[in-house]
């Protein structure tokens, strides 16, 4: 367990329907990114936050993503009007920001299934 | 474009062997290279890292090795466990630790049977 916790574990929608997933990064790190990843892949950098600042989002993150950290401690990532190549794992991970040997936390991820 | 390759794509070994995972790099500016372990399900966790001027880092049973002249590193596992059965990602940082800074490999499968 390495601190980062994230909500719900596994999420089945069918497509069209909204879902929101939920990231409580360790509590005096600073920075939260989400990522995704499919199956056999290496995670795919979607967002990243600075405390409530979110500073970088890929261009893997169409209109359809909205991600939030609202007072620079947790997070959500919603995905409106899903689609099947939605369905993926998608991991937060969070860091304190300080140095470029600074380390990121995984949490456990959110196992999306996209019907 | 920035790239990792990891190689073999999955490997099986016999519980207490040695095996060797391997990572090419083409990323620029260098700053450091990681290793993640990633059990099924799981989201990665850090095994090792390591700057320009290390060559050799060991973690337990872990040994990574950097040669940043030709790009590759190695993660070398000794007397391999059940419990090493994951995927190891091999993650490089071109000079900074934001979001776009890194560049994930797609990982090695590896299974260790008993």
């Amino acid at each position: 367990d390495t601190g980062v916790s994230q909500d719900p574990r596994h999420k089945i929608t069918k497509r069209g329907q909204n879902v929101t997933f939920r990231c409580d990064p360790i509590s005096e790190h600073n920075r939260l990114y989400w990522y995704r990843q499919t199956l056999g892949q290496g995670p795919e950098f979607l967002t990243y936050f600075q405390n409530e600042a979110q500073l970088e989002k890929s261009r893997l993150l169409s209109d359809r993503f909205s991600a939030e950290r609202p007072k620079g401690s947790f997070s959500t990532l919603e995905i409106q009007r899903t689609e099947q190549g939605d369905s993926a794992m998608y991991l937060c991970a969070s860091s304190l920001g300080t140095g470029f040997l600074d380390t990121q936390y995984f949490g456990p991820g959110t196992r999306l299934t996209v019907l | 474009k920035n790239q990792v390759e990891q190689s073999p794509q999955s490997l099986i070994i016999l519980e207490g062997k040695n095996c060797t995972l391997q990572c090419n790099y083409t990323v620029s500016p260098f700053s450091n290279l990681r290793w993640y372990k990633q059990d099924t399900g799981r989201g990665p966790v850090s095994l090792t890292i390591m700057t320009f001027s290390e060559n050799t880092k060991s973690n337990g049973r872990y040994t990574a090795t950097l040669d940043a002249d030709t790009k590759q590193s190695s993660l070398h596992i000794t007397a391999s466990q059940l419990s090493d059965s994951a995927s190891y990602i091999c993650v490089v940082s071109a000079g900074g630790n934001a979001g776009n800074m890194l560049t994930f490999g797609g990982g090695t499968r590896l299974m260790v049977k008993p």
